[in-house]
């Protein structure tokens, strides 16, 4: 079955740069479409960028300036990276699929990652 | 960017009771609206697609409606197990925009 799974440091320092990578299995890269989606504590949804599955990409403009994803179709993974953090980008980070014949809806995501930008 | 303005913020209703949510974009956003259930400490869940269309495995007393910048999401004979946020998210336009979210409780 389809599954997404998000890893990374809980904990970076502003100013740093946030690596994570998103984990798939029961799917190919090579025929699906990433999403990386941010939800600040007790707050919504942010989506922050896609990578599709010709590896094109497309972000926010919101933080675009900041922000890359990429991918390793061999490990199944998908990464981001996003520099100069700052308190504001504390969150919980999730990737999702853009789901089959769902229009942009996202129908497979991840458990999610905390991250919190502290010193 | 299109915005969300979803409403209301919070709901309170009694089990078996139908309610409503509501989201209005910015501008015509085509039927390109997805509803999700977000349950506390989880990831969202996709209820909805296309403005109405029910994705697999989703009750059926979840339905979507709307066209145009208005758009809402009914859930019949409230359930417990319905006690979550709920969002709506457009994907006419990049970005992709979430609305705010209501949180649905049982009274």
């Amino acid at each position: 079955q389809v599954q997404l799974k998000e890893s990374g440091p809980g904990l970076v320092q502003p100013s740093q740069t946030l690596s994570l990578t998103c984990t798939v299995s029961g799917l190919s890269l090579t025929s699906n479409s990433v999403s990386w989606i941010r939800q600040p504590p007790g707050k919504g949804l942010e989506w922050m960028g896609v990578i599709w599955s010709n590896g094109g990409t497309d972000y926010n403009s919101a933080i675009k300036s900041r922000l890359s994803i990429s991918r390793d179709t061999s490990k199944s993974q998908v990464f981001l990276k996003m520099n100069s953090l700052q308190t504001e980008d504390t969150a919980m980070y999730f990737c999702a699929r853009k789901g089959i014949r769902r229009g942009g809806s996202f129908d497979y995501w991840g458990q999610g990652v905390m991250v919190t930008v502290s010193s | 960017d299109i915005q969300m303005t979803q409403s209301p913020a919070s709901l309170s209703a009694s089990l078996g009771e139908t309610v409503t949510i509501e989201c209005r974009a910015s501008e015509d956003i085509y039927n390109g609206l997805a509803w999700y259930q977000q349950k506390p400490g989880k990831s969202p869940q996709l209820l909805i697609y296309n403005a109405n269309s029910l994705h697999t495995g989703v009750p059926s007393r979840f339905s979507g409606s709307g066209s145009g910048t208005q758009y809402s999401l009914k859930i019949n004979s409230l359930q417990s197990e319905d006690v979550a946020s709920y969002f709506c998210q457009q994907y006419y336009d990049y970005p992709f925009t979430f609305g705010s979210g209501t949180k649905l409780e049982i009274k």
